[in-house]
């Protein structure tokens, strides 16, 4: 099945530092989403992608959907104490039938920002 | 009001047991999922309802069986539950389709099997 590399597996920063992960794919997908998850929580949506090549902003949250549609990156700017979390991407095909709705997550980023 | 809500939020309990986990959304969505996340995070999609049909069924033993009873419930009954299902299980809603919404995931259920 599709698998996601996501890198790196964990970042230790200094508060007002930036930050860039990213996952790659041995296959394409339709649909880029990056997640994250605070601790004895669900992940929240953060940022949505649905056009290769597209650069998507949500407040200090940077994102894009490779033009290859096997990759995308997530940059945080000027982090903070509450960005510490766990970061996931995630792809989906939204091909139907058996994919329908699917997500196939990475395997996470754990950021850490020391004050 | 929340909108994805799991119960219980922790289930403790010994192997061989049978056990359920509660799952429903208010966000009027057509398609529900339950979600595995094993100790070291990662997570992966067992089932996937849509409208109370069964979509989804990632390979997983068919000691796991959801049910949908409507479109705004799912819940998961797990029998004969060994130590490998120890891990936390994610209920999630989503609208799919043009103008739909992403996967909305309920606070989680942590089950320990001993």
């Amino acid at each position: 099945g599709q698998q996601l590399n996501q890198s790196p597996q964990s970042m230790f920063i200094q508060e007002g530092e930036d930050v860039s992960m990213n996952c790659t794919s041995s296959s394409i997908f339709n649909t880029w989403l990056w997640y994250k998850q605070d601790p004895g929580e669900g992940p929240v949506l953060l940022i949505a992608l649905y056009k290769a090549g597209e650069l998507t902003s949500n407040g200090r949250l940077t994102a894009q959907f490779g033009i290859t549609r096997k990759d995308s990156f997530l940059n945080i700017s000027a982090s903070i104490p509450s960005d510490v979390g766990i970061y996931f991407c995630a792809g989906r095909l939204d091909a139907g039938g058996t994919s329908y709705g699917k997500l196939t997550f990475g395997q996470g980023t754990i950021l850490t920002v020391h004050p | 009001d929340t909108a994805v809500s799991q119960t219980p939020k922790y289930l403790v309990t010994q192997m061989g047991n049978d056990k359920s986990i509660k799952c429903e959304q208010n966000l009027g969505h057509d398609t529900m999922y339950w979600y595995k996340q094993d100790s070291k995070k990662f997570l992966k999609i067992m089932f996937s309802y849509n409208n109370k049909e069964l979509i989804i069924n990632e390979t997983v033993p068919n000691r796991f069986s959801p049910k949908s009873p409507d479109k705004a419930h799912l819940n998961l009954h797990i029998n004969s539950l060994e130590l490998g299902d120890s891990a936390v299980y994610f209920c999630a809603s989503s609208q799919p389709g043009w103008g739909g919404t992403e996967a909305f995931f309920g606070q989680g259920t942590r089950l320990t099997v001993v």
